[in-house]
Formats: C-alpha cells, sequence, structure tokens
C-alpha cells in the first residue's frame, strides 16, 4: 500500500511568488491535514479537508489556502511569499470517521529568497 | 485552546539502557488522544505510539510505553533497550476526541526531544 506521497520533495521560490504544493493521501483515506514546520514555531496546524470540504483552520493569513478533489488528493497554495513561508511543509492523511492515525508524508521543503 | 509542553529539548541515552521522555499538556477537554510521534533526518514522521484518554491502561509498543497521568496530565515516553535507530526527535501531540458531527484531525505538538544514542 503506497504511503502519503507529496510532490514537490524541495522547491525554491522568489519573495512575492506564489507556490502551490501537492499531497496523495493513502488510497482510501478521506482527511487531508497539513502543517508547517519551521525551527522557531515548530508545527503548526494549517488546515483540514475531509470529502473535498474544509473542516479545519489554523490561524495563518489568508495568503494560504488549500483545496481537496474528489479523490482525496489535496493542494495547497502560498501566495505572495515571504521569506518567513520558508519551511518544511508536511501532510498528513486519515481515515476520517472516527479513526485517528494519521500518516506523514515526507514533506516539501520550500525555501524563499 | 489545547498547549503540550516538552520541557526537555535534548536527550542522550546509550545503547540498550532504558530513557524517558516528558510531556506534560493542558486541555479543558475529558476525552481526547495522545501520541508520540518521531522524526527521523528523513524528516517523514511516524507514528510510536498512542494513548486513548479513556483508557486507564498504558499504551505499550514493543520496546516503547508511556506513562500517561490523566490527572496530572502528563503523557511521557518509555524507550527500553535504546537502539541507534532510535535517535530522532520526538514529538509529544494531543488530539481532541471526535464529535458526532465527524472528526476534527488536528494534532498540537510540542517543541519535541531530540534524542541521542550513543555507543
Amino acid at each position: 500500500k503506497a504511503g502519503v506521497t507529496q510532490t514537490p520533495r524541495y522547491l525554491i521560490k522568489t519573495r512575492g511568488q506564489q507556490v502551490t504544493l501537492s499531497c496523495s493521501p493513502i488510497s482510501g483515506h478521506r482527511s487531508v491535514s497539513w502543517y508547517q514546520q519551521t525551527p522557531g514555531q515548530g508545527l503548526q496546524f494549517l488546515f483540514e479537508y475531509f470529502s473535498e470540504t474544509q473542516r479545519n483552520k489554523g490561524n495563518f493569513p489568508g495568503r494560504f489556502s488549500g483545496r481537496q478533489f474528489s479523490n482525496s488528493r489535496s493542494e495547497m497554495n502560498v501566495s505572495t511569499l515571504e521569506l518567513g513561508d520558508s519551511a518544511l511543509y508536511l501532510c498528513a492523511s486519515s481515515l476520517g470517521g472516527d479513526n485517528t492515525e494519521a500518516f506523514f508524508g515526507q514533506g516539501t521543503r520550500l525555501t524563499v529568497v | 485552546a489545547q498547549t503540550v509542553t516538552q520541557s526537555q529539548p535534548e536527550m542522550s541515552v546509550q545503547e540498550a539502557e532504558t530513557v524517558t521522555l516528558s510531556c506534560t499538556y493542558d486541555t479543558s477537554e475529558s476525552d481526547y488522544y495522545l501520541f508520540w510521534y518521531k522524526q527521523p533526518p528523513s524528516r517523514q514522521m511516524i507514528l510510536v505510539i498512542r494513548q486513548e484518554a479513556y483508557k486507564q491502561q498504558n499504551a505499550t509498543e514493543n520496546r516503547f510505553s508511556v506513562n500517561f497521568q490523566k490527572a496530572a496530565k502528563s503523557f511521557s515516553l518509555k524507550i527500553s533497550d535504546s537502539q541507534l535507530g532510535d535517535a530522532a526527535m520526538y514529538f509529544c501531540a494531543y488530539r481532541s476526541a471526535p464529535t458526532f458531527t465527524g472528526t476534527a484531525s488536528k494534532l498540537t505538538f510540542g517543541t519535541g526531544t531530540r534524542l541521542q544514542v550513543t555507543l
């Protein structure tokens, strides 16, 4: 069974640009969550999607957005990139329902220059 | 809002010895889940062990066990017979219990403990 796949693994962008990150959950999983990991702020929750609906959102500016497709694949978009957006972005998938175990991808390392 | 605190930024243990990582949390909820995740240099978060708050029995997974003290809001991880492969960042995480409207999968993480394993 394939795990959670995040693409790309590494990304370098310039300030002011926008970026889209992709996450393919484990087959059959309907819930996808996104986290930002930085040395200063640690792991912070961005948002969660379940069956194409955003169910929960963290405390991030509107420049951070996401969506989920009918096949449960999810994308997150960051517009008008700032240097402080440099981070490891982790995606986690779970079955949803009462199942609580989240499986993480290897992350996308975003560097903003 | 829930908070998770890991007060040990770094720990070191000799191979084959036992080490305990500490975690405390704050919540007003009575039903929730607690997790320990391991993040090796490959960066992928791997679930080590989980504990349901309604269960009094401490969870155990092979060499990993927890000491869950609900009243004290404490959730420590014990690693027995430490191995070189156990070297990683360890994160304690909290998640609310599912609601009748559907689950919310948000995990609240602590700041992590870097575990070194020496020969």
